[in-house]
């Protein structure tokens, strides 16, 4: 059972590059989260879905975009990249209405803009 | 604006000794609050739910509580050991509210 997998691990980017973090989760999940972590500091949601089709703005969703057309994908793109958007990136799912149920988190990707 | 905040100092105890990490927040009454556990250069992993009713609740060596008057949770660690050094995080959550918003996390330290 993969659970939620990310991809890629490590990337660098140029500023003004494009690129997509993709994530996917086999445990038929409804709710999925994008978080962004930036050393010595919390969790940042970025974007949210509670289910194909539907998707929402989380705290900090300015650069980025996603979508979610299927219930296993939830894709973030960074729209030309900055160095503030160095940071680690979290995928994670819930299985219930996120309020109660416990995310599971994938190992993140690490991005680094230059 | 709703604030969490958890204490930015790490915590430094011995081996077996009880390690008491703090969860404060503001401005809003969470239905639950969530306690994760990461490991440098890992994703979180999910440890308890506690619900608002429940005042206490106890996992093996883990106990946490929830005071809605006080707006503070505590997460302790009884029996403390070098293997549970890592970052907790807590995760107040709104009835009905599906974005999870997380503090910034207590870096716990044991040593031998």
């Amino acid at each position: 059972n993969a659970g939620v997998t990310q991809t890629p691990k490590f990337r660098i980017l140029k500023i003004g590059q494009s690129m997509t973090l993709q994530c996917t989760q086999d445990m038929n999940h409804n709710y999925m989260y994008w978080y962004r972590q930036d050393p010595g500091m919390g969790l940042k949601l970025i974007y949210y879905s509670v289910g194909a089709g539907i998707t929402d703005k989380g705290e900090v969703p300015n650069g980025y975009n996603v979508s979610r057309s299927t219930t296993e994908d939830f894709p973030l793109r960074l729209e030309l990249a900055a160095p503030s958007q160095t940071s680690v990136y979290f995928c994670a799912s819930s299985y219930s209405s996120g309020n109660t149920g416990e995310l599971f988190f994938g190992e993140g990707s690490r991005l680094t803009v230059l | 604006s709703q604030k969490i905040e958890q204490n930015s100092e790490a915590l430094n105890i011995q081996e077996g000794k009880t390690a008491t990490l703090t969860c404060n927040y503001t401005n809003y009454s969470p239905a639950y609050l969530q306690w994760y556990r990461q490991d440098p250069g890992r994703g979180p992993v999910f440890l308890l739910l506690i619900r608002e009713n429940e005042k206490e609740k106890r996992k093996e060596r883990l106990k946490v509580t929830f005071d809605t008057t006080l707006k503070q949770s505590l997460f302790h660690i009884t029996a403390s050991q070098p293997a549970d050094s890592a970052t907790y995080l807590c995760a107040p959550i709104l009835t009905g509210f599906q974005k999870l918003v997380f503090g910034t996390g207590t870096r716990l330290l044991v040593s031998p």
